[in-house]
């Protein structure tokens, strides 16, 4: 399975986009990159995911990279309630593999 | 509402004496796992069945057993707790076992003293 590299945290201002960076510069070309988030001890929550194109849905868009090796998710409008741990994973089937994942506090 | 309930949500037990810890999803999913959660260490997989009667062993599956007897239920079970096994576990479930969007209990926190 691909090995994805996050930033331990990050901040965000409420009310403005949120950029999230994972980069999985060996992926493979059958594997799709997923987003979840956990808030605060909570069970996972599906965000998105994606193969090569950028998708969009009504929680985040997520942008890969025409060379996959990397990709953002981005949450256009940060609330509160968006301050969690975001897990970038990859890998082709089956068993998710989550990482240390990206705190993300979103600030007043 | 889809959803995956795991029950109980706090456990307090003592070395040694069994428990089962339950899990029922109401959205038809073949594919079940299991997840403890450690300061550190992250989300591990303890155990996974890919459809009734068929269950294979994750990466942490010491000290634990799980069963498939029906598609909806997925319990744990812990015949000898240790305090090792204090965690936080979480039951997932997804349609497949190729379809990642998987929903996730709210999680079991288990202590063992």
């Amino acid at each position: 399975d691909a090995k994805t590299t996050q930033p331990t945290s990050m901040d965000c201002a409420e009310g403005r986009a949120a950029n999230l960076p994972c980069n999985h510069s060996t992926i493979s070309g059958n594997e799709y990159v997923y987003w979840y988030r956990q808030i605060h001890s909570q069970g996972p929550q599906y965000i998105i995911h994606g193969l090569k194109n950028n998708e969009t849905n009504e929680m985040a868009s997520l942008i890969i990279t025409e060379d996959r090796k990397s990709s953002t998710l981005i949450l256009p409008h940060a609330t509160l309630r968006d301050t969690a741990v975001y897990y970038c994973i990859v890998r082709p089937t089956g068993k998710l593999i989550f990482g240390q994942g990206t705190t993300l506090q979103v600030k007043p | 509402e889809a959803q995956v309930t795991q029950n109980p949500r706090y456990l307090i037990t003592v070395t040694g004496k069994k428990l089962t810890v339950t899990c029922s999803q109401n959205m038809n999913h073949e594919y079940m796992s299991w997840y403890r959660q450690d300061p550190g260490l992250g989300l591990r997989q303890i155990y996974y069945s890919m459809n009734v009667e068929v269950t294979d062993k994750g990466d942490v599956p010491e000290g634990y057993k799980v069963s498939r007897k029906e598609k909806r239920n997925f319990p744990l079970i812990l015949e000898s707790p240790s305090p090792n096994q204090t965690s936080l576990y979480f039951c997932a479930s997804s349609f497949d076992r190729l379809n990642t969007e998987a929903f996730f209990g709210q999680g079991t926190r288990l202590t063992v003293v």
